[in-house]
């Protein structure tokens, strides 16, 4: 059956390192990844998206990978802030716009 | 452009009850999306919409669900005879539908909680 696992719940780290989320899948060929940020009582909000024919995107302090291989894509937040603190999602696109979500990883960055 | 927006933001319901909430996505997408949220889980695709037409509805969906775009611009999602299992975030979100611009960009959502 087709599946998207986000690594661990929950993910505390302390300010200015990197934050490294995972999302591995199974049973999906999706064209593209994309990386939401949710905070609470409010909706997803668009990060990334890499498409399957690439390796890498950077954004700022956000840095995406998507290996087709291995079916998985590493979210990087590099010198994290507390403002940092939400639930990342990760979305597959699994047929033709429609988008199919992870449960999310609720990262917390202590000062 | 003001983005997606979403109404009533809350809406608390007795079960049996059917409530109607609304989607207005930003203008010029030619998609709408309904996605339901419970606490600790990811959007759950409901159905979605090119223009008018309304092209995909989940097998999760029961009968008690309707939704419609009837003019390609706003959309509504009904629920019939609410039952407390309802209870949720409903989110919209909306795309240009075009190759290459696919994100999605989604409305505050409307939390329903059915007692």
């Amino acid at each position: 059956s087709q599946k998207i696992e986000q690594n661990s719940e929950a993910l505390n780290i302390q300010e200015g390192k990197t934050a490294t989320l995972t999302c591995n899948y199974t049973n999906y060929s999706p064209a593209y990844l994309q990386w939401y940020r949710q905070d609470p009582g409010r909706g997803p909000v668009f990060l990334l998206l890499i498409r399957e024919n690439e390796k890498e995107k950077r954004k700022e302090r956000l840095k995406v990978t998507f290996d087709t291989t291995l079916k998985q894509s590493l979210f990087h937040i590099t010198a994290s802030q507390p403002a940092d603190s939400a639930t990342y999602l990760c979305a597959l696109d699994t047929n033709a716009g429609k988008s199919t979500f992870g449960d999310g990883t609720t990262l917390t960055v202590k000062p | 452009d003001t983005g997606v927006s979403q109404n009533p933001r809350h809406k608390i319901t007795k079960r049996g009850q059917n409530v109607t909430f609304r989607c207005d996505p930003i203008s010029e997408h030619n998609r709408l999306y309904w996605y339901r949220q419970t606490l600790g889980q990811g959007p759950e695709f409901l159905t979605y919409f090119q223009n008018e037409a309304q092209l995909e509805k989940s097998r999760l969906l029961s009968d008690r669900f309707s939704a419609e775009r009837p003019k390609g611009s706003f959309s509504t999602l009904e629920i019939q005879r609410t039952e407390q299992g309802d209870s949720a975030m409903y989110l919209c979100a909306s795309s240009t539908g075009q190759r290459y611009q696919e994100t999605q960009y989604f409305g505050p959502g409307t939390r329903l909680l059915v007692l």
